[in-house]
């Protein structure tokens, strides 16, 4: 089965600082991955995709993700956090098993950025 | 451009009864996926429907069921509701299918609490 995982729970970074939420994956194929945010009590938020071409993406709100195909790994990064990042962050990858294709999020990590 | 808009924001019923949630997507999107939110189990994707037929399904039981319209309009229906329904139930449109393009917008959800 296809999936995505995201291994921290949560992210803690004081303001300025770069900060990295991580995703793996696990497809068979060529992945295509995306990144969402949701802010407290909205729906999700596109950020940014990878499909093809250059392994670093740039996205929405000064966020970036590197896919990395030998670590089948595509963190977000922002080399400087704001406070108005705080959020939770989903990764997304697309999944054709079982003859279908959708959309599958990770757990999710929450994003706390201190002043 | 008017987003995508869930309705109803909020609603409380009881076991055993049924509940009917719509979603209508952005104007010129033919995809409505629905996925369901939940603290335990993250994101969870239910089904997509495309130009008024199921294109994509996720691995929830048939108590839950949806429909699209000729106007790219979307209902799903959850019947026979037990305690564990309670979640956030997101709606997303896109302008072709979910899993293809990636870039979904999302509603604010329907929060369903069953007492």
């Amino acid at each position: 089965a296809q999936s995505v995982a995201q291994p921290e729970d949560q992210v803690n970074v004081a303001e300025g600082n770069p900060l990295t939420v991580k995703c793996t994956y696990s497809v068979s194929g060529n992945p295509y991955l995306f990144w969402y945010v949701q802010y407290p009590n909205r729906g999700l938020q596109f950020l940014l995709k990878y499909i093809t071409g250059d392994n670093l993406v740039k996205g929405s709100y000064g966020f970036e993700a590197e896919f990395n195909k030998s670590q089948t790994s595509f963190h977000l990064k922002t080399p400087s956090a704001l406070v108005s990042d705080s959020a939770l962050y989903f990764c997304a990858v697309r999944d054709l098993s079982g003859g279908y294709n959708k959309l599958i999020f990770g757990a999710g990590t929450r994003l706390a950025v201190h002043p | 451009k008017a987003g995508v808009t869930q309705t109803p924001r909020y609603l409380i019923k009881t076991r055993g009864q049924q509940v009917t949630l719509s979603c209508s997507p952005i104007s010129g999107h033919r995809s409505v996926s629905w996925y369901q939110q939940t603290p335990g189990q993250g994101l969870q994707f239910l089904f997509e429907y495309f130009s008024e037929t199921q294109r994509n399904k996720g691995n929830f039981p048939g108590r839950f069921s949806g429909r699209q319209f000729s106007n790219s309009r979307s209902e799903m229906n959850v019947s026979t509701l037990e305690l564990g329904d309670s979640a956030l139930y997101l709606c997303a449109s896109s302008f072709g299918l979910a899993g293809n393009t990636g870039e979904l917008f999302f509603g604010e959800g329907s929060r369903l609490t069953v007492l």
